[in-house]
């Protein structure tokens, strides 16, 4: 059984680095053709690819975020990691973790991040 | 960037009617030497993460329903619902996975009149 579920500051203040942890089982990102994708979407809104992680360690970037974003992982204890810096009031977000051979086969439950002063 | 256009948005159907919503992408996701279409469907429904119906644009996740059939080919791609029950209740989204940066159309929302 495949399960995935972040975990985040909650809320943070503007200019600050957004750190976030998503812990998985049933499977692991040392296979081959694994990978964990980070989403986010505003509330009442849309939904906005981010970052992916492979089992080989190669990694994908969304653009529009620009230099903002570091993902990683930890194989070993079954994690992944979504760094975000100098946040603002829009990057208020619920985000989600999902399991990825090329499409996002499996979600986490989500997150809510808040950006305010 | 590959865009994802979705229409309508928004559609209120009742139950046991037939229900279409098309996704249209800016360029083909046609790959030639495997003849797949790299389109995922996605439903949400209120207050739950998304939850993948679709891949290949017309392969169902195992425990879907087959009243949820994806059809379509390059550009334009549909998905279609047979006879909509009340837990259909849903955004559905459509996704591109031929080139990242990765995207998703707007979503259709279906309402349950």
């Amino acid at each position: 059984q495949v399960t995935l579920k972040e975990s985040g500051p909650g809320i943070l203040q503007p200019s600050q680095t957004l750190s976030l942890t998503c812990t998985f089982s049933g499977f692991s990102l040392s296979t081959y053709g694994m990978g964990v994708g980070w989403i986010r979407q505003p509330s009442g809104k849309g939904l906005e690819w981010l970052a992916n992680i492979w089992w080989d360690d190669d990694k994908y970037y969304n653009p529009s975020l620009k230099n903002r974003l570091t993902i990683s992982k930890d194989t070993s204890n079954n994690q992944a990691f979504l760094k975000i810096t100098n946040v603002d009031t829009a990057d208020t977000a619920t985000y989600y973790c999902a399991r990825i051979t090329y499409w996002f086969a499996y979600w986490g439950q989500g997150t809510l991040v808040t950006v305010s002063s | 960037d590959i865009v994802m256009t979705q229409t309508p948005s928004s559609q209120a159907v009742s139950a046991g009617e037939k229900v279409t919503m098309s996704c249209k992408s800016s360029q083909s996701l046609l790959y030639s030497e495997n003849k797949k279409n790299y389109l995922a469907w996605y439903q949400q429904k209120p207050g739950q993460s998304p939850k993948l119906l679709i891949s290949w644009a017309s392969t169902r996740e195992s425990g879907v329903p087959d009243r949820f059939i994806g059809s379509g080919s390059g550009t334009d791609f549909t998905l279609t619902i047979s006879s909509v029950q009340a837990e259909d209740l849903a955004v559905y989204y459509c996704e591109q996975y031929y080139d990242t940066p990765l995207t998703f159309g707007s979503g259709t929302k279906l309402e349950i009149k």
